[in-house]
């Protein structure tokens, strides 16, 4: 059976340095990787989508990679800012459903 | 015009009730899932339903029955509730199975007591 995990579990950093976020997946037969945002109380916010013949993607300050064959991705958030501040879920699909890690709680500080 | 809207947002009710929450998207897509997220933050699949038929039902008491009146629509009833139903519930939707990645509704808090 799939298992996500993300270390670190929370993040505290000051405002406007780089950070990864990582994900380890343990089987690496999936079709796609997706990296989520959930802010307190609120819903999921995709961020990234990242199909498994793909190396990374890009949106703005974001850039998420992926190693499929070592069941790893990152998240790279460069010039952190304090509205970065929420939860980042990474989730896996078998082509069935999508497969969640825990998250990783960051915190930006002003 | 929001893409997976859910409702209720919020629910409080008492043990042994009977409550449904009810999910709509508007993206024109194939499959609808509901997920749970427990205390501790962590999302795992309840149901699944491609073109109104349930594909996954994953370890779930059966008091919680899914119910795709179309394909733009999942809705989801809970009997008897219980104390350990309360959690997050999150509805969502994605084209031809999960190659194309989810889109979330916002959640629906239920509070059991």
């Amino acid at each position: 059976k799939q298992e996500v995990t993300q270390i670190p579990a929370a993040l505290s950093v000051p405002e406007g340095e780089n950070l990864v976020l990582n994900c380890s997946f343990t089987d690496s037969a999936i079709y796609n990787l997706q990296w989520f945002r959930q802010d307190p109380g609120k819903g999921l916010t995709s961020l990234l989508l990242i199909q498994s013949s793909q190396r990374e993607q890009t949106s703005g300050r974001l850039n998420a990679s992926l190693d499929k064959s070592s069941g790893r991705s990152t998240l790279y958030i460069a010039a952190s800012q304090p509205g970065d501040s929420a939860t980042y879920l990474c989730a896996v699909t078998d082509g069935n459903q999508f497969y969640f890690g825990t998250g990783t709680s960051l915190t930006v500080i002003p | 015009d929001t893409a997976v809207s859910q409702t209720p947002k919020y629910l409080v009710t008492q043990m042994g009730n009977d409550k449904s929450i009810k999910c709509e998207q508007n993206l024109g897509h194939d499959t609808m899932y509901w997920y749970k997220q427990d205390s501790k933050k962590f999302l795992k699949i309840m149901f699944s339903y491609n073109n109104k038929e349930l594909i996954i039902n994953e370890t779930v008491p059966n008091r919680f029955s899914p119910k795709s009146p179309d394909k733009a629509h999942l809705n989801l009833h809970i009997n008897s509730l219980e104390l350990g139903d309360s959690a997050v519930y999150f509805c969502a939707s994605s084209r031809q199975g999960v190659n194309y990645g989810y889109t979330f509704g916002s959640g629906t808090r239920l509070t059991v007591v």
